[in-house]
Order: C-alpha cells, then structure tokens, then sequence
C-alpha cells in the first residue's frame, strides 16, 4: 500500500462546477500537508501550504486537512478553464525535508 | 519570488552517453532536490543534498549520481544514458517547502 493514495482521474467537470480533489494517507507522523498545480509541461506550482488538521482558504481554492481520518482535500469553487492542470498532493513528517507526493489527479475544466 | 531554474527545458541524447542536468536556486535554499516524473508512476525521488558536498540517496538512484559543489547548484548526473532513463526530470530546493523548476525533458534515443 502507498503511504499516500490520489486518484489519478482523470476528471473532467463544467466551467463553474465546485471541484473536490482528495489524497489520503496512511502515516500518522505527517504534520504538513501541500497542493500542487502542475501545467502540462511544467513543473509543479505550490498552491496551498497548510500545517495539522484544519481549513485554509486563498481565493477560490480552501485546502481542508481531517488529521483523524487521514485525509486531505483541495476545493475549487467557480472553476475555470485555466484551473485545468494536474493536482498533486504532498505531505510531510515534523523535521522530515523529504515529501511523499501523490500520484496527481488531471483536471480538466470545460468552457 | 523563490527561483528556480534548469539548465535545459529539452535534452535529446544517445544511449551511452555522459548527462549532465543543471538546477540552480537563487534563495540560499540549505536542500535541493532532484526526481524523475513518468507518467502512472508520479514523483520519484532520486537523490538530495542537505548542504554543499552532501548527498543522500532517494527512492531510485540507480544508474544516477549527483554534484553539489555550491550551494545554489546541485547536477544530476547519467553516467552511462539508457532508454529507461527517458523521462521528465524536475529539480526542487526547500525552506518550509518545496520550489520546483520546469524540468527537463530528456529523451535518450
């Protein structure tokens, strides 16, 4: 089993559309927890940053983080063509310089 | 704005063949990082640095070695380039968290 599992999708959903992104884990010892946006061809962008369980919100993405049951989320409200991009996960220990990623889910967000 | 750059966006090379991949951080970052991205498969981590001269290996070394003789510099290098080694090569360097740059992507032929 992988420390952390993402559904690699793809998915595909109307301009607008609210879109929930999901990565669980399975190492209790991760306290940080990072999206990805990552263009075709591109390198990976962070785009949320946040620490133990709770919400963050930065525009219309909210990163959500439920420390109990091992999961995390990545909410796009009134999404657009240009949100279209592959979305990883990526997590870490206190003190650990190393991230585990998830695999990364494709996006694709039609006009 | 942390940067982050890679010497090269586009490497065609033959099987054989000694490779060279540059990355270069301007933000006196103490780690640096280098994967390999394939498709299915997602991140891997091939090997990082703590500090000049420091290495550690990562998930997938094999066949890889690198270099960090500055701080702001840390190259991957192929001894020997196979076919296998084809892939997108991202390099990332760390404070709270990682910086990528936009990769390279090396085709050996």
């Amino acid at each position: 089993q992988k420390e952390v599992e993402q559904d690699p999708g793809p998915l595909s959903v109307p301009e607008g559309a609210i879109v929930s992104l999901n990565c669980t884990y399975s190492n209790s010892a991760f306290q940080y927890f990072m999206w990805y946006r990552q263009y075709s061809r591109k390198g990976p962008e962070l785009l949320m940053y946040t620490y133990s369980s709770g919400n963050k919100e930065d525009g219309r993405f909210t990163a959500q983080v439920d420390k109990s049951s091992k999961y995390i989320s990545l909410f796009i409200r009134d999404s657009q063509p240009s949100d279209s991009a592959t979305y990883l996960c990526a997590m870490s220990a206190q003190g650990a310089q190393k991230l585990v990623f998830g695999q990364g889910t494709r996006l694709t967000i039609n006009p | 704005d942390v940067k982050v750059t890679q010497s090269s966006r586009y490497l065609v090379k033959r099987t054989g063949e000694k490779v060279f991949l540059e990355c270069v951080q301007d933000m006196d970052h103490e780690n640096m990082f280098w994967y390999r991205q394939d498709p299915g498969l997602g991140l891997r981590l091939i090997y990082f640095s703590y500090d000049v001269k420091m290495k550690e290996k990562g998930d997938i070394p094999e066949g890889y070695s690198v270099s960090r003789e500055k701080k702001e510099r840390f190259s991957l290098i192929l001894e020997s380039a196979s076919t296998n080694q084809t892939s997108m090569y991202l390099c990332a360097s760390n404070r709270d968290t990682q910086y990528f740059g936009p990769g390279t992507r090396l085709t050996v032929l």
